[in-house]
């Protein structure tokens, strides 16, 4: 069984349509991700959620809408797409505590391009 | 062979030879640190960590090095085989400031037969 998994894998869509991507844990973290990595494969969060709670949130455009319906569940939500939204984004997860041995583990990735 | 990291993003190397991937973080106040490798189309996978009072740890055919005073790291691979091609990627985590893992800009591992 995939520890991260996140659907679709790839996704093609037009400009100004809106779409999501899932994402699922089955490691019984309690902490979950969001990052983006683009064309030049530089990797930057975007979001994290603890126990359903957003904790992490940076300078991202509003039109992008985490949800957490649980704590093994983060979902991305992406209005209005745009072409600069064209990029790879990872879901990852990990323990609340990163000092007891535990890390951060990454899922396989969801390929959006917009045209 | 060795690499600069951030300034060389890509290294290249005999097979059975020793990489050394390096790596200049930011924050002073981080104090803990991953290596993460990440093939063609998949996502990052976790090699190695290290924590701020350490300066070396090893694992399977890797090391990894921290030199706090200079704010770098280095990742050794020993006897580098054809399945570390890859694009190997250092991340820095100031774990009193949230579990927010920044990432180095990456270096491209090509290993050459």
């Amino acid at each position: 069984d995939t520890a991260v998994s996140q659907t679709p894998k790839y996704l093609v869509t037009q400009m100004g349509n809106d779409k999501s991507i899932k994402c699922e844990q089955n490691l019984g973290h309690d902490t979950m991700y969001w990052y983006k990595q683009d064309s030049k494969k530089f990797l930057k969060i975007m979001f994290s959620y603890n126990n359903k709670e957003l904790i992490i949130n940076e300078t991202v455009p509003n039109r992008f809408s985490p949800k957490s319906p649980d704590k093994a569940h983060l979902n991305l939500h992406i209005n209005s797409l745009e072409l600069g939204d064209s990029a790879v984004y990872f879901c990852a997860s990990s323990q609340e505590s990163l000092l007891s041995g535990n890390t951060i583990y990454f899922g396989e990735g969801s390929w959006l391009t917009v045209v | 062979g060795e690499s600069v990291g951030l300034h060389l993003p890509t290294l290249s190397v005999q097979e059975g030879d020793n990489s050394i991937i390096n790596c200049a973080y930011s924050n002073s106040a981080s104090d803990y640190f991953i290596w993460y490798k990440q093939e063609s189309g998949k996502g990052p996978q976790f090699i190695i960590d290290i924590r701020s009072n350490m300066d070396k740890r090893q694992g399977q055919r890797v090391t990894v090095l921290l030199n706090k005073t200079v704010k770098h790291l280095s990742l050794q691979i020993a006897a580098t085989q054809p399945g570390d091609s890859a694009v190997y990627f250092c991340a820095e985590l100031f774990t009193g400031g949230g579990n927010k893992l920044t990432f180095g800009t990456g270096t491209q591992l090509k290993v050459e037969l």
